[in-house]
Formats: C-alpha cells, structure tokens, sequence
C-alpha cells in the first residue's frame, strides 16, 4: 500500500520560503510510473494544483504559480519537495502530497498539512 | 485558464436518494475528467478518472458520464457514508489543471 506523508513547517513568516518534504512509502519514486504533485487548499476553499515532478527531475508548474515555485526529488530517500517563495498570508493552506497517474488522476494522497503565513 | 464549474452548490438530500452532480468546462477537456470526495479533515479521494472510470476500489454506485464540456457524477443510492464534497478536476493535454468548486451534498 502506497503511502505519502507531508512534513515542515506549520508557520512561515511573510516573504519567506515554505519548504516542505513528501516521504513516499510502499512504492518507489524511480519506478517511473507516475508523476509526483503538490496541491493546496485553502481554509474553506478549494484545491489548487501546484505542480508535480517526475523521478528525472523533470517538472511542470501551475503557471499561476510557476514565477514562485520549485519541486525537487531525492530518488535515494524517496521523496520530493517544495519550495514556494515570497510567501503572503494569502499562501495559508493545508498543503497535500499526492501521486499524480496521469489520466489516472491523483491516486494516492498525504494527510495534507497546514501551513499557516504569519509574523 | 480552463475553468470548470460545478453545479449545484449544495445538494441535499436523504439516503437512498439518488444524487446527479454537474461539472461544465469552460473548453472541451475530452474525456480528461476526474471526481474526488472529501470528508471535513480528510484528504480527497479518487472516485473516477477518465471521466467514467471507477478508480480502484469505489463501489459501483458511484458512475461518472460525459465528455467534452460537460460531466455528471451520479450516485445511485445514497449511503450515510456519501455525504461529503466532491470536485470535479481537468487535465488538458494530459497535464494536471484546474478543480472545480466543489459541491457539497448534504443530509436533508
């Protein structure tokens, strides 16, 4: 059984960088089935696609977001992260991990985690 | 931007009721449209890909049609489990994009 857990940060000043890790268990990143995805939800709202990455490296961002964002992969620990910078209050969500099937959609997920911006 | 918008808002209903959700694309998607359900503190979970694919799993009272602009998710008879908000999400040229707002269907 596949399993992805978010770790980080809960709350991160304004203008800083977010980092978060997705430990990936239960299936292997470099397998190169899937991609890789982060997604955000707001409190109360709904979700937003923020990017995914694939065991290369290769990337592809939500371009809403692109200009702030950067998702690595370490294929020897078997998880991927983000990074989004100049973060706003306006960046305050529950941040998800997930396995990205292609057409197959988001099969697996993280618990999500919240990340709350404020001084 | 592709922009899916999901009908209705709030949908309420009693169980054994059947349920006819609606998710229109402002721009054909062909058959890339998935539904996630989401329990309050949880995360969403894959009911359909493909826009009529049952992902793996989901139990045959869940069905998804459509394609192009428009989409329905229909579960057939309510369980008291069902209640919940469910998205709809496009890819277009296979890459991940937009949700839609979600409709929440709601005990009576």
């Amino acid at each position: 059984q596949v399993q992805l857990q978010e770790s980080g940060p809960g709350l991160v000043k304004p203008s800083q960088t977010l980092s978060l890790t997705c430990t990936v268990s239960g299936g292997s990143i470099s397998s190169g089935d899937y991609y890789w995805s982060w997604i955000r939800q707001p409190p109360g709202k709904g979700l937003e696609w923020i990017g995914y990455i694939y065991y290369s490296g290769s990337t592809y961002y939500n371009p809403s977001l692109k200009s702030r964002v950067t998702i690595s992969v370490d294929t020897s620990k078997n998880q991927f992260s983000l990074k989004l910078s100049s973060v706003t209050a306006a960046d305050t969500a529950v941040y998800y991990c997930a396995r990205d099937g292609g057409p197959m959609g988001f099969d697996y997920w993280g618990q999500g985690t919240l990340v709350t911006v404020s001084s | 931007e592709i922009v899916l918008t999901q009908s209705p808002a709030t949908l309420s209903l009693s169980p054994g009721e059947r349920a006819t959700l609606s998710c229109r694309a402002s721009q054909s998607v062909s058959s890339y449209l998935a539904w996630y359900q989401q329990k309050p503190g949880q995360a969403p979970r894959l009911l359909i890909y493909d826009a009529s694919n049952r992902a793996t799993g989901i139990p045959a009272r869940f069905s998804g049609s459509g394609s192009g602009t428009d989409f329905t998710l229909t579960i057939s008879s309510l369980e008291p489990e069902d209640f919940a908000v469910y998205y709809c999400q496009q890819r277009s040229n296979w890459l991940p994009g937009t949700f839609g707002g979600g409709t929440k269907v709601e005990i009576k």
